[in-house]
Formats: structure tokens, C-alpha cells, sequence
């Protein structure tokens, strides 16, 4: 069963504009949601995290809201840029066992 | 800065042949994971390990073996290559003491005939 669901899978914005990534999970027992970026060729890479007991994390133009509530959380993009564009994933896991779960991935693209 | 290789990057093989994605960190780090990306199902984990001479099921292990001879290496192992695992393979290196961040290698790509 997929444990992990994003949406869109994909998302076209302009440059200058603010890109929303929506992600949802089933299991309340996941306490750790980190976002990994991915450029095409590459490997993932760690983006942003927040853990269950927050419900907002910012670093730079990149900010996470958390409704543990609604089981959901979504990755905002502020004053997105061409180099922005990537496919970005949503994953789970429970704290301390660094074992992650990944949703399917957003493929985000900026137009300038 | 993390530092994952894996080799090779690309590989083609035939079906019912056997293949070894290898895999190295310079990271020190105890965990080591395998994973699959496809489009439409993101990254599954196929094996991991907690150190060396450790082999863990992920989510997807049937048709898969794993080896981790040492703190550096951990290898894919298809026995009986099938079309159906012709993928994009991630390694990746991660200790729980370092914040649950996982890091990934570059990725191999793997066609099966």
C-alpha cells in the first residue's frame, strides 16, 4: 500500500512565484518527514526536515508546514527560480531508526 | 562533505545472467542502504545494513541479495537478472547519530534484456 502520496506530480510555476508540494502519510507513528531534491543524473539529496513536534521549519526561501492532525504537510517554495527546477520527494520515518519511506516525487519546473 | 560512489553507472544486462552493483562510502558511517526509483513509485528500499556483515530486508527484497564485506562496501546482487529489474539503483549512507540525513551515491543504471 503506498504510505507515502504527493501531489501534483507535477507543477509548472513562473519564476518569482511560490510552489506548493502537497504531501500526505497514513501511519501517526511517523515522527521524522524530510524532503530530498533531485536533479536529473543525480542522486537524492536532503533538502529541508521537520519533526512531529513542530509544525513549521523554514530555511531560506524553503519552509515546511505540518498539520499532525490531518496527517499531512506541504513544501512551500518562496520566489521559486529556474534552478529550483527538480523532482522533489516527500519521506517518513520514525525517529531513530533511519529507515525512510518515500513518496512518488514531484517534478517541479520554473519558468523564467 | 558525504561522499558515496557507486560503479558501475550503467550496465546492461541479459536476462537470467548475474549482476553486482557495488557500492562505497568514505563517511564512516554504520548504515547503508539500496533502493530502486521507477516512475510512479518514487525510491523503495530493497536492503540496508546496520554495519558490516549485516543484511536487512527493505520493503522490496524478492530477487535481491545484499553484501556488506566492510564499514566501506555494500553490494546488489541479482542472482537471475529479469527484465522486470531493469531500474535506477541508489546507494546510500546514513547514521542515526547524525540526524537521520541519508546520503545519496550518483545512481546506476540498469537495463535488462
Amino acid at each position: 500500500q503506498q504510505q507515502v502520496r504527493q501531489s501534483p506530480q507535477s507543477l509548472t510555476v513562473w519564476e518569482g512565484e511560490t510552489a506548493i508540494l502537497n504531501c500526505s502519510y497514513e501511519n501517526s507513528a511517523f515522527d521524522y518527514f524530510p524532503w530530498y531534491q533531485q536533479f536529473p543524473g543525480e542522486g537524492p539529496a536532503l533538502l529541508i526536515s521537520i519533526l512531529s513536534v513542530s509544525n513549521k521549519k523554514e530555511d531560506g526561501r524553503f519552509t515546511i508546514f505540518f498539520n499532525k492532525r490531518e496527517k499531512k504537510l506541504s513544501l512551500h517554495i518562496a520566489d521559486s527560480q529556474p534552478g529550483d527546477s527538480a523532482t522533489y520527494f516527500c519521506a517518513v520515518a520514525t525517529g531513530g531508526n533511519n529507515k525512510l519511506t518515500f513518496g512518488q516525487g514531484t517534478v517541479l519546473s520554473v519558468i523564467p | 562533505e558525504a561522499a558515496v560512489t557507486q560503479s558501475p553507472r550503467n550496465k546492461v544486462a541479459v536476462t537470467g545472467g548475474k549482476v553486482t552493483l557495488s557500492c562505497n562510502q568514505t563517511n564512516n558511517h554504520n548504515n547503508m542502504y539500496w533502493y530502486r526509483q521507477d516512475t510512479g513509485h518514487g525510491l523503495r528500499l530493497i536492503h540496508y545494513s546496520y554495519g558490516a556483515g549485516s543484511t536487512e530486508k527493505g520493503d522490496i527484497p524478492d530477487g535481491y541479495k545484499a553484501s556488506r564485506p566492510s564499514q566501506e562496501n555494500f553490494s546488489l546482487i541479482l542472482e537471475l537478472a529479469t527484465p522486470s529489474q531493469t531500474s535506477v539503483y541508489f546507494c546510500a549512507s546514513g547514521d542515526p547519530g547524525g540526524g537521520d540525513t541519508q546520503y545519496f551515491g550518483p545512481g546506476t543504471r540498469l537495463l535488462v534484456l
